[in-house]
């Protein structure tokens, strides 16, 4: 156990809809990271906030959003969902993003777009 | 475009012999190297990590080299035990930019 939480675990939606995946870093970490991984792609990362402040983007959709709140959890928010957009979401975290820091992974959310 | 490559998809190997999984990078401003491995239904987990200013780093029966000059790093696992039959990526991040570049990972399989 990594000590990062995430939820749901799974997700199921339609087309268009809008989801929002949570995460929960651990105790004392500052850093979340949010990571997708599509059937035949390895991880790609997404957004890193560190203590409430975006601090990264990467291969984000202007679709998708993120925001790390006051307590330190974060949030990933996709909205007019696509079929690709079906994929394993994984949060990490770390202490702080400097350093030879480790990034710590939550289980993931499975999101399934019909 | 796909700066960390891990060119074999799937590895088996004997239990009690070694696991040796490779990875190469492209961008020279890299300088902090790491292994995860990745169990079904579950997120990444650490294994092991190496900095640039190395070329070697050993965890018990996981070892991290870096050929810096050839962009080339291998995990050597000895010896290899069944529970280490995993997906193993490997990763890379360059300063404290810390966004972490994966490859696409390989599939270890470690047959008694």
């Amino acid at each position: 156990d990594s000590g990062v939480t995430q939820t749901p675990k799974h997700l199921i939606t339609a087309t268009g809809q809008r989801v929002t995946l949570r995460c929960s870093p651990r105790s004392g970490d500052l850093s979340v990271y949010w990571y997708q991984q599509s059937l035949d792609q390895g991880l790609q990362f997404l957004i890193h906030y560190y203590n409430g402040e975006e601090r990264a983007k990467g291969n984000i959709l202007e679709r998708f959003s993120a925001q790390q709140f006051p307590d330190l959890h974060s949030e990933l928010n996709l909205s007019s969902l696509e079929l690709g957009d079906s994929a394993l979401y994984f949060c990490a975290s770390s202490v702080e993003p400097s350093g030879t820091d480790t990034q710590y992974f939550g289980p993931g959310t499975r999101l399934t777009v019909l | 475009d796909q700066q960390v490559k891990q060119n074999s998809p799937s590895l088996s190997v004997q239990e009690g012999r070694i696991s040796i999984l490779n990875c190469d990078y492209t961008n020279s401003m890299f300088d902090y190297f790491l292994w995860y491995k990745k169990y079904p239904a579950e997120g990444p987990t650490f294994l092991i990590s190496i900095s640039s200013i190395k070329d070697k780093n050993e965890d018990g029966r996981f070892t991290v080299f870096l050929n810096k000059s050839a962009k080339h790093l291998s995990l050597h696992i000895v010896p290899s035990q069944p529970g280490d039959s995993a997906v193993y990526f490997c990763a890379a991040s360059e300063g404290i930019r810390r966004k972490l570049q994966f490859g696409a990972g390989t599939q270890v399989v470690v047959t008694p």
